[in-house]
């Protein structure tokens, strides 16, 4: 089975904190994926990478900046995390190519004070 | 203009029923690919079921079927013989190929299922 682990199920942070969520997965995908999820709004896409040191800009990346110097692991830092980024944010990885699904983390709920 | 609409923000349905999760999509892209997840209470997204723009049959995983009038732009889910363990929300997303694949899935804003004894 896939696996996508997430380092924290739930942070609490306060506003001007340096903030990073981790995400690892075991299945060699080359692509991954952050997106944050709030009530009302459904999933957006924050940054993507399809490989070792690469980046995209998703459809919300402002505040957030990524980093991945592993296959395996995608990093999300919130470089001065402000009241307006409590949210649910799940992180994902896929196959390069082809149909298959994203597979989700367990999600990591912060909540900035 | 959104991508990805889901009409119905909450459905009450009583056990056994069938139930028809409402999708339309909105793309340019000829190949495209979209997909239903399940996310119960404790947070994780469950895929349930994929459909590719090119599929000539409707896809079917178990109790689920996806209905896709690609005419339309349409990809309702359809849960058979619904359960309590089906209460939760219900995404429907789309990714659009010209990515090569590596872009991220463009979702819906949920459908919340419940589904009453």
């Amino acid at each position: 089975d896939v696996k996508v682990t997430q380092s924290s199920r739930y942070l609490v942070k306060r506003t001007g904190e340096k903030v990073f969520l981790e995400c690892v997965q075991d299945m060699d995908h080359e692509n991954m994926f952050w997106y944050r999820q709030d009530p009302g709004l459904g999933l957006r896409l924050i940054y993507f990478s399809y490989d070792v040191k690469m980046k995209e800009k998703g459809d919300i990346p402002e505040g957030y900046s990524v980093s991945r110097e592993k296959k395996e692991r995608f990093s999300l830092i919130l470089e001065s995390a402000s009241t307006n980024q409590t949210s649910m944010y799940l992180c994902a990885s896929s196959p390069r190519t082809g149909e298959e699904t994203q597979y989700f983390g367990p999600g990591t709920r912060l909540l900035v004070l | 203009a959104q991508k990805i609409t889901q009409t119905q923000p909450g459905m009450f349905v009583q056990e056994k029923e069938a139930v028809t999760l409402d999708c339309t999509y909105d793309t340019s892209d000829p190949s495209y690919g979209l997909f239903w997840y399940k996310q119960p209470s404790s947070g994780e997204m469950i895929f349930l079921i994929y459909q590719g723009s090119y599929d000539q049959q409707n896809a079917t995983e178990g109790r689920y079927s996806l209905n896709f009038q690609k005419a339309r732009k349409s990809a309702n889910l359809v849960i058979s013989a619904s359960q309590l363990g089906d209460s939760a929300m219900y995404f429907c997303a789309m990714r659009e190929n010209s990515g090569g694949g590596a872009d991220g899935l463009t979702f819906g804003k949920g459908t919340h299922l419940i589904i009453q004894p």
